[in-house]
């Protein structure tokens, strides 16, 4: 079983550019988030799905966009990428919105 | 108070040691509760679920208090394998905004198990 999939895993952008984060799971879950992750500051939930079709904000939205169009991925787009936006990014899935989450291996994301 | 709350250590102990981690939450009506793991650079895992009367899975020991909103982790004869970040995590529900949706995670505690 792959889980909850994470492309790509590294990726260096330069200020201003543009980039899609992919979440891809296999285990019919309802529910996905994105997360960012910075030193000291926890996880911290940018956007959430509850499912095909939805999404909400989290805590951190700004400047970020997302999509879920099928039921399986979960999308997480940089529109102008800032070095603020410099992180460790986690997606998550879970059946219920109160169960455990099952977590992707994270993509690092650096912006010059 | 805020959210969840956890004493960001580091804590440093020595194999076979005990070593107690607690958290507290901002929100009486909360029903569940975990803990997770989370090796460097890695993704968190999760380690156990925290029920009211409280559960033990090996060496590990989860408890809830809702009186007092804490929920806490024992660690037995620590290991040089359980050096990580455990992360205290809840699922926020009521008048201060959570929801049935999220789970609000702490920001961890740092143990490192010296040989």
């Amino acid at each position: 079983n792959a889980g909850v999939t994470q492309t790509p895993k590294f990726r260096v952008l330069k200020t201003g550019q543009s980039m899609t984060l992919l979440c891809a799971q296999d285990m019919n879950h309802e529910y996905m988030y994105w997360y960012r992750q910075d030193p000291g500051m926890g996880l911290r939930l940018i956007h959430y799905s509850v499912g095909e079709g939805t999404t909400a904000k989290g805590e951190v939205p700004d400047g970020y966009n997302v999509s879920r169009l099928k039921k399986q991925n979960f999308l997480l787009g940089l529109e102008s990428a800032a070095p603020s936006q410099t992180s460790v990014y986690f997606c998550a899935s879970t059946p219920q919105g109160n169960q455990p989450q099952h977590f992707g291996d994270g993509t690092r994301l650096s912006i010059l | 108070r805020k959210e969840v709350e956890q004493d960001p250590g580091p804590f440093n102990v020595p194999e076979g040691a005990t070593v107690a981690f607690n958290c507290t939450y901002s929100n009486s009506a909360s029903q569940s509760f975990f803990w997770y793991r989370q090796d460097c650079r890695k993704e968190p895992k999760l380690l156990m679920s925290v029920y009211s009367s409280g559960n033990e899975d090996g060496r590990f020991t989860a408890q809830l208090n809702r009186a007092s909103q804490y929920i806490s982790l024992l660690i037995r004869d620590s290991k040089l394998s359980d050096s990580a970040t455990y992360l205290c995590v809840v699922n926020l529900v009521g008048n201060s905004g959570g929801s049935n949706y999220k789970l609000t995670f702490g920001k961890g505690t740092l143990l490192t198990v010296n040989p």
